[in-house]
């Protein structure tokens, strides 16, 4: 099986630039979820789909992050502009959660893709 | 929200025994994961416990008590490939049905020789 696949693994941009981060989640997984660590810390969560419609944004910084994921498969993760402290891995993880209280179920994460903003 | 809280740091010697602690406070708990990161790479899925007591899985156990918030990994026969991060994970149920996942900052495991 496949697992979650990212993209870039590694990006350098300056600050005030922009950046877009690509995910193609597992054949079949309902839910996609995009999580920022910081160096040390435990992965946040940005934003969280169910097919193509969003679940949980409440931690995106809407003013300068967006998230699409058109027909529910793939999804792009993009800042703009960047600032100094965006700096960290952004982690793409997928589920079979299919909400209505179906349970719950392991998230796969993809290898992330490493951003340093200078 | 949640706070979870977890060691920062631990030390082990190989094929001895470590227990990683984990301690929550949460409202609509819904079960509670470990995951394992190796630095550099990306989480992966140890265990999951929404019922009191103990799961065992080969070196891996884990242990929850929803009463008192409380949940902790136990590694044994601890091998030197056990040196990463461990992440406790709290789910929650949104209002559409849809688990929330949060997790604590992780506790950083170095096995010595």
């Amino acid at each position: 099986e496949a697992g979650v696949a990212q993209s870039p693994r590694y990006k350098i941009i300056e600050k005030r630039q922009s950046v877009a981060f690509w995910c193609n989640p597992i054949s079949g997984h309902a839910t996609l979820y995009w999580y920022q660590q910081i160096l040390g810390q435990g992965p946040k969560l940005l934003i969280q789909f169910q097919n193509n419609g969003v679940v949980d944004d409440s931690q995106l910084p809407k003013d300068r992050f967006s998230a699409e994921r058109l027909k529910g498969v793939d999804s792009t993760l993009k800042i703009q502009p960047a600032k100094l402290e965006d700096s960290a891995v952004y982690l793409c993880a997928s589920s079979l959660d299919r909400g209505a209280g179906t349970g719950n179920t392991e998230a796969f994460f993809g290898q992330g893709t490493r951003l340093t903003v200078v | 929200g949640q706070n979870i809280d977890q060691p920062t740091e631990m030390t082990a010697t190989e094929g001895a025994i470590v227990q990683i602690n984990c301690t929550y406070q949460t409202s609509g708990f819904n079960g509670l994961f470990w995951y394992q990161q190796h630095a550099g790479e990306a989480p992966t899925f140890l265990s999951y416990n929404v019922l009191d007591g103990l799961e065992e899985k080969g070196r891996f156990s884990s242990f929850l008590s929803r009463s008192k918030g409380y949940s902790y990994l136990l590694l044994k026969e601890l091998q030197m490939k056990d040196s990463a991060s461990y992440l406790c994970a709290v789910s929650v149920m949104n209002s559409g049905g849809y688990q929330k996942v949060t997790f604590g900052t992780g506790t950083k495991l170095q096995v010595i020789p």
